[in-house]
């Protein structure tokens, strides 16, 4: 299995500001989640994008795969409060379970 | 329809006392994971169970047993708590092993003491 890395550990805005998130891997993979967890809870998943897709929409999300780069990048538009949390990635390879890194704390401030 | 269920929420053992924690799902997945979180860390692996009548360890064994008693439930047993098992334990669940959504209970808060 193979465990994404998560760039920043740590990400502070301002409400409506956006928020970037990056993920980087190192062998190839089939596709990549991305999943939230808020204080306390269990992970979420958020959005899955495949590796022959360059760019997924879900809602105020944009999520990037750019596969030469062996990275990806989460994207919050127009942040809220709501949005604190801790965001995993996790990259998929064939025949192999999800791992999960040590994902990024966004702090979103009213 | 529930999802993924544990029980308890919290719990406080002494050093050297055992407590099975309990996870249940309701989606008819079939593979099912322990996970620990400490603070300001990611989640380790501890146990996982591919298929009912299937268990294999992960990152962090020692000190578990598991236990995959049907399709639905997989429990993990702490034999004698050490403090170094104090961590929020999350249990998780998919349609298949590899490289599936997975889909999260909300966790038990345990601190030995």
């Amino acid at each position: 299995s193979q465990q994404g890395e998560e760039d920043p550990q740590a990400l502070s805005i301002q409400e409506g500001e956006n928020a970037t998130m990056n993920c980087s891997y190192k062998t190839s993979i089939n596709n990549l989640q991305w999943y939230r967890q808020n204080s306390g809870r269990g992970l979420v998943h958020l959005i899955l994008i495949r590796s022959n897709e360059r760019e997924k929409h879900s809602g105020r999300l944009r999520v990037t795969l750019d596969t030469s780069k062996k990275s990806s990048s989460l994207l919050i538009t127009a942040s809220r409060a709501a949005d604190t949390a801790s965001y995993f990635c996790a990259p998929e390879t064939s025949g192999s379970r999800l791992t999960f890194g040590e994902g990024t704390q966004l702090t979103v401030n009213p | 329809n529930a999802g993924v269920t544990q029980t308890p929420k919290f719990q406080v053992l002494k050093t050297g006392q055992s407590m099975t924690l309990q996870c249940a799902q309701d989606m008819n997945h079939n593979s099912m994971y322990w996970y620990r979180q400490d603070p300001g860390m990611g989640l380790r692996l501890i146990y996982y169970s591919a298929s009912e009548g299937t268990t294999d360890k992960g990152e962090v064994p020692n000190g578990y047993n598991v236990s995959r008693l049907n399709k639905r439930e997989f429990s993990l047993r702490l034999e004698s708590a050490a403090p170094s098992q104090t961590s929020v334990y999350f249990c998780a669940s998919s349609p298949l092993v590899q490289a599936d959504t997975q889909y999260f209970g909300p966790g038990t808060r345990l601190t030995v003491l």
